[in-house]
């Protein structure tokens, strides 16, 4: 089945550590986005990749980063994470066809930081 | 701008009863609406979407919603609730758009269906 796989599911890092979350699609979707939900709360789109092009939220922090190298691959890093950024972190995409396409969602990375 | 309400952060209905989970949305434009449902360390799995059409959805798992225009709801419903139904439901809309770079979520209901 095409999908939306996200590695690792449960990632912990050190206060202030680099860590990287990676996603990777099957569904050939051009669009692909990076949530952060905290507390089962609405997820927070933190940025979005339009084929190559980088759309970043407004009140998204620059230690968020994000890299895109192919179709079918998206990765998130957090440059210094604090304790404030332990969350679930959501890949999505989403593709520009004909019709309306619902977003696609993986299981998510919870990142806890100790 | 865009936004959506979920009146109810909680409902509880026991098993076999239908269910009701409220949404209430605002935008400028036509309405693209989705249900969402999350289950405990997943993420968000597709359950519904309005685009135009008939004002009653069905979608997965027995869910259906009905959108009314002049109320601007889009509210999920079943007709016989399961204990396995018991989740974190989302509503969410976007605008015309290109794509979903547009889509806002309602904060969340939490279904409890009681054995």
């Amino acid at each position: 089945d095409a999908m939306v796989i996200q590695n690792p599911r449960y990632q912990v890092t050190q206060f202030g550590k680099p860590v990287t979350l990676s996603c990777s699609q099957t569904l050939n979707h051009n669009v692909m986005y990076w949530y952060q939900q905290k507390s089962s709360q609405a997820p927070k789109l933190l940025f979005h990749y339009y084929d190559k092009d980088f759309n970043n939220e407004a009140d998204t922090p620059d230690n968020f980063q994000s890299r895109r190298p192919n179709t079918s691959f998206c990765f998130l890093d957090i440059r210094s994470p604090g304790l404030g950024d332990a969350a679930m972190y959501l890949c999505a995409t989403s593709g520009t066809g004909t019709g309306v396409s619902p977003l696609h969602f993986g299981n998510g990375t919870r990142l806890t930081v100790t | 701008a865009q936004s959506v309400a979920q009146p109810e952060d909680q409902v509880n209905v026991a098993e076999g009863n239908p269910l009701t989970v409220k949404c209430t949305y605002s935008v400028s434009g036509n309405p693209y609406l989705f249900w969402y449902v999350q289950y405990p360390n997943r993420g968000l799995q597709f359950l519904l979407k309005y685009i135009t059409g008939d004002n009653l959805v069905k979608g997965s798992y027995g869910f259906e919603a009905e959108f009314n225009k002049s109320q601007t709801s889009f509210h999920l419903k079943k007709p016989s609730a399961l204990v396995s139904d018991s989740a974190l439901y989302f509503c969410a809309v976007r605008d015309g758009g290109d794509y979903g770079q547009n889509f806002v979520f309602g904060p969340g209901t939490r279904l409890s269906v009681l054995p």
